[in-house]
């Protein structure tokens, strides 16, 4: 089946950093990837919407400076959370598509814990 | 706004008994709706699929679609302790085939 490939697992940063998520698909093309973010005991939130050679759509409330969003090709997206805060800890989880299959669902990464100290 | 209600739960069974989980949501132009299965801490893990009206099967879980009535719900049979986990209900957004919207979860446990 679809794989989704999520780096790092885990990552705990000081304040102020800047951290990047890898998302990949590893056997399958990928004209859209998916970003959302799960705190605790809550539904994923949809983030913006990666799509291959193009911006990033963001959905209302995310600041697109903060979350930097890169798909430079069909099988990686890049998620750069800048300047980190504690606030911005949370499980942040990436999906994708396979371009030659609509209307299937899309297959989640492992996701990422991000926790700012 | 687009909305996916589910019941939070959480939702206590027996080992071996039926557990019904319920799921509506707002839009009607929605085309294609999943069940997501995620145990505490991992990521959401796909269940089911369904898009056209009725009953669809796999092994011990069945899917039911009521378009008309924006209803959505998954039946597992002869429930497992491992089914206990935190299952998502996930509506594709009219104009959209593939963008998701996610109810809030339905937390499941289920007693040996």
């Amino acid at each position: 089946g679809a794989v989704v490939s999520q780096h790092p697992s885990w990552v705990i940063c000081k304040s102020g950093t800047s951290v990047k998520i890898e998302c990949r698909s590893l056997d399958f093309q990928a004209t859209t990837m998916f970003w959302y973010r799960q705190f605790p005991k809550q539904s994923l939130m949809l983030m913006a919407t990666s799509n291959e050679g193009s911006k990033a759509t963001y959905e209302q409330g995310v600041e697109k400076d903060k979350f930097l969003i890169n798909h430079a090709s069909l099988t990686l997206s890049t998620l750069t959370v800048t300047s980190a805060h504690p606030e911005d800890s949370s499980f942040y989880i990436c999906s994708a598509r396979d371009l030659l299959l609509s209307n299937q669902p899309q297959h989640f990464g492992d996701g990422t814990r991000l926790s700012i100290l | 706004q687009k909305e996916v209600e589910q019941n939070s739960g959480p939702l206590s069974v027996p080992e071996g008994a039926i557990a019904s989980l319920n799921c509506t949501y707002s839009d009607r132009g929605s085309q294609s709706f999943f069940w997501y299965r995620q145990y505490s801490g991992k990521s959401p893990e796909l269940i089911m699929s369904i898009y056209s009206n009725g009953d669809k099967e796999d092994g011990r879980f069945t899917a039911q679609l009521n378009k008309a009535s924006q209803y959505v719900s998954l039946l597992i049979r002869d429930s497992q302790p491992s089914d206990s986990a935190t299952y998502l209900c996930a509506v594709t957004s009219g104009g959209s085939n593939y963008k998701l919207t996610f109810g809030k979860g339905t937390l499941l446990t289920v007693n040996p």
